[in-house]
């Protein structure tokens, strides 16, 4: 099945600072790549996703890039403010062996530094 | 947030009592999926609903079942409850397979 590794699995960095998120999966096949933010106590939030046919994605402060050859994705949150505090999961979408659906990595805990 | 709740929200049961868990949408998405959170695990997938009646195991399926007698409701079962299914219980829902899936708010099962 498709495994996701996520690094780092905490970020900590100034106001108004950049941060950056590292995802690679396994299964080349996989073609759907979401983010989801999570704040504490609170469901996974949706905020920005890409698929296998595109390579940059781009919503206001954050943006998300994508090698397949590589088989890796990064996040990129710019200008960070206090409300980007949470913790960010990666997953992919697997399609094959009976178990289809989302793959997520472990979480990565941001930290915005006042 | 899409239409999407779950019940209970928390519960507190013993090993060995049976549990059911209760997600309902009013999207009318054709897929539905059983999640569970675990610190130091991310969200794992139980089992997930392509259609009424169509369902299928996910990664962490072993101790669970579903059922989807509606499109708008999907049941997760602990047929016996063990200590090792105390987690975050999370629905989601999707249009399609490769696309967006929304969650629910969640429920905490807590087994004693």
């Amino acid at each position: 099945g498709e495994n996701v590794e996520q690094h780092p699995s905490t970020l900590s960095v100034q106001e108004g600072d950049s941060a950056v998120i590292k995802c690679t999966y396994s299964d080349s096949a996989s073609n759907y790549f979401p983010w989801y933010k999570q704040e504490l106590g609170k469901r996974p939030q949706l905020i920005i996703d890409i698929r296998s046919n595109v390579g940059e994605k781009k919503d206001q402060r954050i943006a998300v890039t994508l090698n397949k050859t590589a088989k890796h994705f990064s996040l990129h949150i710019t200008e960070t403010q206090p409300e980007d505090s949470a913790v960010y999961f990666c997953a992919s979408y697997y399609s094959g062996g009976g178990a289809d659906g989302l793959t997520f990595g472990k979480g990565t805990h941001l930290i915005i530094q006042p | 947030d899409a239409g999407i709740t779950q019940s209970p929200r928390h519960k507190v049961t013993e090993t060995g009592t049976p549990v059911t868990l209760r997600c309902h949408q009013t999207e009318n998405h054709r897929y539905m999926y059983w999640y569970r959170q675990d610190p130091g695990h991310g969200l794992r997938l139980i089992h997930y609903s392509y259609g009424v009646k169509d369902t299928d195991k996910g990664e962490v399926s072993d101790g669970y079942s579903v059922s989807r007698s509606k499109t708008e409701d999907f049941l997760l079962t602990l047929e016996s409850a063990t200590s090792s299914q105390t987690s975050v219980y999370f629905c989601a829902i999707g249009r399609a397979q490769e696309y967006e899936q929304y969650f629910g708010p969640g429920t905490r099962l807590t087994v004693t």
